[in-house]
């Protein structure tokens, strides 16, 4: 286990609605990354939060959106969902100073119907 | 554009048996690069990592073989087990400012090891 925890562990959600993920980070930890794996693929990079500011965004719009809190937990949220944002969200924790290597937690699947 | 292109997408190999998994990229600035084992249901979990700066690295029974020229690297599992049968994925990322960059992915290679 790597200390990264998730919430929900599951969620289902109608088409334009909003939705919000949660993901407290490994002690000692102050970066938090947001990943999407779509069904049979690699996660894909949503943002970065690095001591509450964000450090860096991959390809989603702007629909994505993120906070990180002073205890660097993460929030995700997600508005007017899209069939396509069915997924399994992945946060993943690092420390910004010395470490080189990315824990992910469990993740949360998302349905969209 | 992948930037990271992983083969075979599914692999089955006989208890005992090598399991390899091939990676190339094509962004030079690469200089992590990290795999990562994944169960169904369950988050990707760091299996090994290496710099460019080496050409192996060696953790157990998995080994990570590390080609800059060619810019590619491949996992080796010897010994398989059953308990290795999952998906595994490559990654590569730029380190700078001391903090691992955003992580590009591979897409994934399901190993399935008979008994």
């Amino acid at each position: 286990e790597t200390g990264v925890t998730q919430s929900p562990t599951h969620l289902i959600k109608t088409r334009g609605q909003q939705v919000t993920l949660r993901c407290s980070s490994q002690s000692g930890h102050n970066t938090v990354s947001w990943y999407q794996q779509a069904l049979g693929q690699g996660p894909q990079f949503i943002f970065q939060y690095y001591r509450e500011e964000e450090n860096g965004r991959g390809n989603f719009p702007p629909r994505f959106s993120g906070l990180q809190f002073p205890n660097y937990s993460s929030e995700l949220n997600v508005n007017a969902l899209e069939l396509d944002d069915s997924a399994l969200y992945l946060c993943a924790s690092s420390s910004g100073t010395s470490g080189r290597e990315q824990y992910f937690g469990p993740g949360t699947r998302l349905t969209v119907t | 554009q992948q930037q990271v292109k992983q083969s075979p997408q599914s692999l089955i190999v006989q208890k005992g048996g090598i399991s390899i998994i091939n990676c190339a990229y094509e962004n030079t600035a690469f200089d992590y690069f990290p795999w990562y084992q994944q169960f169904p249901g369950k988050g990707p979990a760091l299996l090994i990592a290496i710099r460019p700066d080496v050409s192996e690295k060696k953790e157990g029974r998995f080994t990570i073989s590390f080609n800059k020229s060619a810019k590619q690297f491949s996992l080796h599992i010897m010994d398989s087990q059953p308990g290795d049968s999952a998906t595994y994925f490559c990654a590569a990322s730029r380190i700078y400012g001391g903090s691992q960059g955003n992580l590009i992915f591979g897409k994934g290679t399901k190993l399935s090891v008979k008994p």
